[in-house]
C-alpha cells in the first residue's frame, strides 16, 4: 500500500467552479501537509502547508486536514483557467527530512 | 525570488554512459534534494543533503550517487545509465528546519536509449 494516495484525474471543471482535491494517507505520524502546483514542463511550486489538523486559507485556496480520517483536501474557489495544472499533495512525519508525495491530480479549468 | 536552476532541461544518453545532473540554488539553503518523477508514482526521493559533503539516501538511491562540494551546488550522478532511469529529475532546496517549504527547479527530462 502506498503511503499517500491521490486520484490522478483528470478533473475537468468550468471556470468559476469550486474544486476539491483530496489525498488519503496511511501513516498517523504525518504532521506536515503540503500542496504543490505543477504546471506542464515546470517544477512543483509550494501553494501552502498545514501543520497538524485544521484549516488554512490563502486567497481562493483552502487546505484542510482531518487527521482522524487521514484525509487532506485542497479547495479552490472561483477556479480560473490559470489554475489548470497538476496538484500534488505531500506530507511528512517523524523523519523530518523524508517526504511522501502523492502522484498528483491533473486539473483542467475550462473557460 | 528563490531560484533553483538545473543544468539541462532535456538530456539524451546511451546505456552505460556516466551522467551528471547539476543543480544550483541561490538562497543559501542548507538542504538540497534530488527526486525523480514518474507517471503514477509521484515524486520519489533519491538523495538528500543537509550540508556540504553530507548526504542521506532516500527511497531509491540504487544506481545513483551525489556530490555536494559547495553549499549552493548539488550534483546527481548516474554511474552507468540504464533505460529504467529514463525519467524527470527534479532538484529542490530548503532551509534547515523548513523542509515543508521546498523550492524546486524546472526539472531535467532524461532519456536513456
Amino acid at each position: 500500500q502506498k503511503e499517500v494516495e491521490q486520484d490522478p484525474g483528470p478533473l475537468s471543471v468550468p471556470e468559476g467552479a469550486i474544486v476539491s482535491l483530496n489525498c488519503t494517507y496511511s501513516n498517523s505520524a504525518f504532521q506536515y501537509f503540503m500542496w504543490y502546483r505543477q504546471y506542464s514542463r515546470k517544477g512543483p511550486e509550494l501553494l501552502m502547508y498545514t501543520y497538524s489538523s485544521g484549516n488554512k486559507e490563502d486567497g481562493r485556496f483552502t487546505a484542510q486536514v482531518d487527521k482522524s480520517s487521514k484525509y487532506i483536501s485542497l479547495f479552490i474557489r472561483d477556479s480560473q483557467p490559470s489554475d489548470s495544472a497538476t496538484y500534488l499533495c505531500a506530507m511528512n512525519g517523524n523523519n523530518f527530512n523524508k517526504f511522501y508525495f502523492g502522484s498528483g491530480t491533473k486539473l483542467n479549468v475550462k473557460p | 525570488d528563490v531560484k533553483v536552476t538545473q543544468s539541462s532541461r532535456y538530456l539524451v544518453k546511451r546505456t552505460g554512459e556516466k551522467v551528471f545532473l547539476e543543480c544550483v540554488q541561490d538562497m543559501d539553503h542548507e538542504n538540497m534534494f534530488w527526486y525523480r518523477q514518474d507517471p503514477g508514482l509521484g515524486l520519489r526521493l533519491i538523495y538528500f543533503s543537509y550540508d556540504v559533503k553530507m548526504k542521506e539516501k532516500g527511497d531509491i538511491p540504487e544506481g545513483y550517487s551525489v556530490s555536494r562540494e559547495k553549499k549552493e551546488r548539488f550534483s546527481l550522478i548516474l554511474e552507468s545509465a540504464s533505460t529504467n532511469q529514463t525519467s524527470m529529475y527534479l532538484c529542490a532546496s530548503s532551509f534547515q528546519g523548513a523542509n515543508y517549504e521546498q523550492y524546486f527547479g524546472p526539472g531535467t527530462r532524461l532519456t536513456v536509449t
